[in-house]
């Protein structure tokens, strides 16, 4: 069946420094990819999507790419903040998902002014 | 647009007691999910509404769970002798049919 399997955290980072959360994912047909964003006490955020083989996906700084030869969707941000820290859920969707977003088990990211 | 809402959002009961968690889409939206989220873990797809139609329910959602949406607009998820590891984080998101679910902020339900 489909799955996500995304980068183990918790990963500290200091301000501005480079982003890179790793997520790849197993799927039948051609799913479409989402990064979601969970701030502490509150609900998921859609922080971006692709919906296709090699579209890239950015918001707020962040880009991801869908790379169907490696079945990733990495996250990236080139120079974090401290409002960045929070917890970030690669997931797809897919029709043979029968419409249900399957998540990963999510990566908790901290910011160190 | 509102955005998704979700009452209560925290809830404390004691173990084989019923309780009732509320979900309002958006306003449009024909599609309404349930999910469950345990510490540290991802989001689980517990159901699915189309309308009012119930259209799919995982093996996670057991007989002690059970969802309505009776006019197509608001659903309510309804947990029956609740037990200890039912304690998680209720989503409700609601879709166009699209791709995109929007999340509701969540109820936290603990139960002792």
């Amino acid at each position: 069946g489909n799955s996500v399997t995304q980068m183990e955290g918790p990963v500290t980072l200091s301000e501005e420094a480079f982003l890179t959360i790793n997520c790849t994912y197993t799927a039948t047909g051609y799913p479409s990819l989402f990064w979601y964003v969970q701030y502490p006490g509150e609900g998921l955020q859609l922080l971006l999507k692709a919906t296709k083989a090699d579209d890239k996906g950015s918001n707020k700084g962040f880009e991801a790419t869908y790379r169907k030869e490696t079945t990733s969707f990495h996250l990236e941000k080139g120079s974090v903040q401290v409002s960045d820290s929070a917890v970030y859920f690669c997931a797809l969707w897919g029709y043979s998902s029968a419409s249900k977003i399957i998540f990963g088990s999510g990566t908790r990211l901290s910011i160190r002014p | 647009d509102t955005g998704v809402s979700q009452n209560p959002r925290h809830k404390i009961t004691k173990r084989g007691q019923n309780v009732t968690f509320r979900c309002d889409p958006i306003s449009e939206h024909n599609r309404l999910y349930w999910y469950r989220q345990t510490l540290g873990q991802g989001p689980e797809f517990l159901t699915y509404f189309q309308n009012e139609a119930q259209l799919e329910k995982s093996r996670l959602l057991s007989d002690r769970f059970s969802a309505e949406r009776p006019k197509g607009s608001f659903s309510t998820l309804e947990i029956q002798r609740t037990e200890q590891g039912d304690s998680a984080m209720y989503l409700c998101a609601s879709s166009s049919g699209g791709e995109t679910q929007y999340f509701g902020p969540g109820t936290r339900l603990l139960v002792l």
